[in-house]
């Protein structure tokens, strides 16, 4: 079982649509949750942080769910910009920096 | 200011040869990470420099693989006898101190094995 879990997509959206992309991690050790966004053919970036309470960013609301093991990144008002992959990453207590990478939701918002 | 930076952009070897991925991290950051991204996959992780403490190596696939860092700041990863299931995009990253969450990466090293 991968360590950390997301559907691949691709999730195909009108412009203005609200998108949900879930995450589900395998280790309960996991201490720290983020999401990355990555263009095609550049390199990641960081997105957003993941906090217990939930936390906002402008259209970008992100979740954790630690009993469940599992992080959401809801988009609302979809914008063609938004069209990238999206990371979920987790880091595990005691093990420094050391980032694991989920293999992405590749989002497309259509005109 | 500048980023982190790799060289070379771009890598075609034939198998069996060694090959050197050089990584820049930006001016200052102590945290410097290597991964790996083949297509249509995730990252994997390969190897963490902190500071002057022993490398994380966990992440290396094999003893072909190897990295080192001089003076805190360049690192090399250095691939040997290379395969083509070595095949994939070489990405770099760094951090400050211990923001770990904020890892700047570079643009990558698209390494093609033949």
């Amino acid at each position: 079982r991968k360590e950390v879990e997301q559907d691949p997509g691709p999730f195909n959206v009108p412009e203005g649509a609200t998108v949900a992309f879930n995450c589900t991690y395998s280790n309960s050790a996991s201490q720290s949750f983020f999401w990355y966004r990555q263009d095609c053919r550049k390199e990641p970036k960081l997105l957003m942080s993941v906090y217990s309470s939930g936390n906002e960013d402008g259209r970008f609301t992100a979740q954790l769910n630690r009993a469940s093991q599992y992080i959401s990144l809801l988009i609302r008002d979809s914008k063609l910009s938004d069209s990238a992959t999206y990371l979920c990453v987790v880091n595990l207590y005691n093990q420094g920096g050391k980032l694991i990478f989920g293999q992405g939701t590749e989002l497309s918002v259509k005109p | 200011g500048a980023g982190v930076s790799q060289s070379p952009s771009n890598k075609v070897t034939e198998k069996g040869k060694d090959v050197e991925l050089r990584c820049d991290p930006i001016s200052g950051h102590t945290a410097l990470y290597w991964y790996r991204q083949s297509l249509g996959q995730g990252l994997e992780f390969l190897i963490y420099f902190q500071g002057n403490s022993a490398p994380d190596k966990s992440g290396l696939p094999s003893d072909r693989f190897s990295a080192e860092r001089t003076g805190g700041s360049v690192s090399t990863l250095t691939i040997q006898r290379t395969q083509q299931e070595d095949s994939a995009v070489y990405l770099c990253a760094s951090t400050l101190g211990g923001d770990i969450g904020t890892q700047y990466f570079g643009p990558g090293t698209r390494l093609l094995v033949l």
